[in-house]
This record gives C-alpha cells, structure tokens and sequence, in this order.
C-alpha cells in the first residue's frame, strides 16, 4: 500500500470548515483513499473514501486532486465533537485487504 | 451501518493469566477480521489477519503462540492473550469489511497487574 504524509496537527474554530490535507505521491491507479478518525479511547470511525471523483456523505466532502497525488477532507461545520485523530489511508478495495493506519492528524476544534 | 462489537471493553488480569477478547459483526458476515494493537499516544498496529475457517496471518514480529486468534464462524473472531505480562498491556481493536469499508469494533483496554 502507498504511503500517506499528513500534518501532525490542526486546530480549527468551532463552526468553521476544517481542511484536513493528506499527500499519497505514490497512490496506484487501483488504490482509493480512505479517511478514518479516531476519538479518545474509541476504535477508529469511518468517514468516507474516494478513488478520483470528490465524493461527499453526511459526515464530510473528500477532494481528491486530479493526479490523485494529493486529498482533502473537508468536515464543513467543525464542532468540538469532531476533535480526534485523523487518519488519511490508500488501499486497494478489495476484500481481504489489510488497512496500514499511519501517524494520523490530532484536529482539535476550539470555541 | 455495519456495527462490530467487542467484549469485554475493558479487563484487568494477574501476570500470567490468559484473556479472550471477542469481535462480533453484528450485521453482517465478515470471512475476513482483523486484530490491532495501540499503545498510548501510538497509531493503531496491525497484528494480524483473521481467516474464516483457516489459520491466522500474522505480521512480523507478533507472536502467534502468544495472540492466540480463532475464527470459528463467520461474525466471530477471538483474540486470545496467553500468559499475559505487564508489556502487553494495551488497546487492542478488531475490524471487519462491510461492502468496501473497513468497520471497527470499539476497542479493549487490557490491564495486567
């Protein structure tokens, strides 16, 4: 599986959008991108996933670049609830296939 | 959406003890689970991949007579701790492919005294 690159941290104003910007310069044509966070002491949640179209759920919007080098998660009303430990992860979707979590993004949202 | 559970939450034992810990999916049919391990202030680490019906994959450097994993029916797996030692005391969570995404159980904290 490629390797991912995000920040070690953020913070964001509550209310506000938060950017979470991840870099997969090696991403294969078969892999997707996928976003989990993880909250204090739970197990990890997952928040969407995309191959190269923008995808959007009720959670957040993720942009994927159109050389697929780079993504963003958009989380477009940051609230205090959503400070956790993100996680940018590229995997080839298919069943069986391991997830490889990296060092993730600490987004801690401040009123 | 899918939900995976896991049990106990929480569990203290004695040095040497053994501890099972179990992953449910609960709606859904998973030949496929996976156990992780976190320490504190760590990202998740892969310890192994859990096969319906055959035998474990392990990743390098756990120890397969130690983490002991069964997986006996298609929405259970098992993690067994053997000989439990104050080291291995951690966050272990387990996962299951729903229909293209990974869903995570809630985690086990283990405490051994």
């Amino acid at each position: 599986d490629a390797k991912t690159t995000q920040p070690p941290s953020m913070d964001c104003a509550e209310g506000r959008a938060a950017n979470l910007p991840c870099n997969h310069s090696t991403i294969s044509g078969n892999e997707y991108v996928y976003w989990y966070r993880q909250i204090h002491s739970q197990g990890p949640q997952y928040i969407i996933h995309g191959l190269k179209n923008n995808e959007t759920n009720e959670m957040a919007s993720l942009i994927i670049t159109e050389d697929r080098k780079s993504s963003t998660l958009i989380l477009p009303h940051a609230t205090l609830r959503d400070t956790a430990v993100y996680y940018c992860i590229v995997r080839v979707m298919e069943y069986g296939n391991k997830l490889v979590f990296g060092a993730g993004t600490i987004l801690r949202v401040k009123s | 959406g899918a939900v995976v559970s896991q049990h106990p939450s929480r569990v203290i034992c004695k040095s040497g003890t053994s501890v099972k810990i179990e992953c449910r999916s609960l709606d859904f049919q998973a030949t496929t689970m996976f156990w992780y391990r976190q320490f504190p202030k760590q990202s998740l680490m892969l310890m192994a991949t859990s096969n319906e019906g055959s035998k474990a994959t392990y990743e390098q450097g756990v120890e397969k007579d130690k983490f002991l994993i069964n997986h006996a029916s298609l929405t259970l797996s098992t993690l067994t701790v053997t000989s439990a030692h104050p080291e291995d005391s951690s966050f272990y969570i387990c996962s299951a492919m729903g229909t293209g995404e990974l869903f995570f159980g809630e985690g086990s904290r283990l405490t051994v005294l």
